[in-house]
């Protein structure tokens, strides 16, 4: 079984900071995927990264997957209160499990006005 | 983006009841989707995998006498919580894969009384 290690578990930091979310596996995935969850309602896809050393940005958010596919950071710049929720990286182990991805144990992250 | 609709959003049955939760695809064919139980605070947890047209896979520790998933046609799964008691209380939510995305119902808030 592949497992992700994602840190923090909590952050709780003021509006106008920056912050790293981490995920951390020692198996290789095919893709890697960063999701953003509101209390009550399923979880938004952010971003896909595929190719190792890959990096994404979405406004102030940046998306960096590791050489090895391995593992993967979420860096938000100037963090809002709309950020506010809880991130997960989840990841596609390929082969045949089409779809059936490995999460992280999520970080709640709170901004603060 | 696809768009997978779940409902009800939320239910309050008595202990010993059975709630029917539906999934459903609204612009795609979904041959495969997945249901996930998440407690307060935390990650997705893979309870089963719904096959279009055949039984579902069935994580390990999770009773499949106990959560009933069928997936009669390419845009509806139901899971089923039979004979309900306070500890099945969750919220229940499916995704379904398009290409290497997942793409994830609003939830199913249960709360067995």
């Amino acid at each position: 079984t592949q497992l992700l290690e994602q840190s923090p578990q909590f952050l709780s930091i003021q509006e106008g900071e920056n912050l790293t979310v981490y995920c951390n596996s020692s198996s290789v995935f095919s893709s890697l995927q960063w999701y953003r969850q509101e209390p009550g309602e399923g979880p938004v896809l952010l971003v896909t990264v595929v190719t190792g050393g890959e990096v994404k940005k979405l406004k102030r958010l940046t998306f960096q997957f590791g050489d090895a596919r391995k593992d993967s950071s979420l860096h938000i710049t100037a963090a809002q209160p709309g950020d506010t929720g809880l991130y997960l990286c989840a990841g596609e182990p390929g082969g045949t499990s089409y779809g059936k991805l490995t999460f992280g144990q999520g970080t709640i992250l709170t901004v603060h006005p | 983006g696809a768009v997978v609709s779940q409902h009800p959003s939320w239910v309050i049955c008595k202990s010993g009841t059975s709630v029917k939760i539906e999934c459903r695809s609204l612009d795609f064919q979904a041959t495969t989707m997945f249901w996930y139980r998440q407690f307060p605070k935390q990650s997705l947890m893979l309870m089963a995998t719904s096959n279009e047209g055949s039984k579902a896979t069935y994580e390990q520790g999770v009773e499949k006498d106990k959560f009933l998933i069928n997936h009669a046609s390419l845009t509806l799964s139901t899971l089923t919580v039979t004979s309900a008691h306070p500890e099945d209380s969750s919220f229940y939510i499916c995704s379904a894969p398009v290409v290497r995305e997942l793409f994830f119902g609003e939830g199913s808030r249960l709360t067995v009384l």
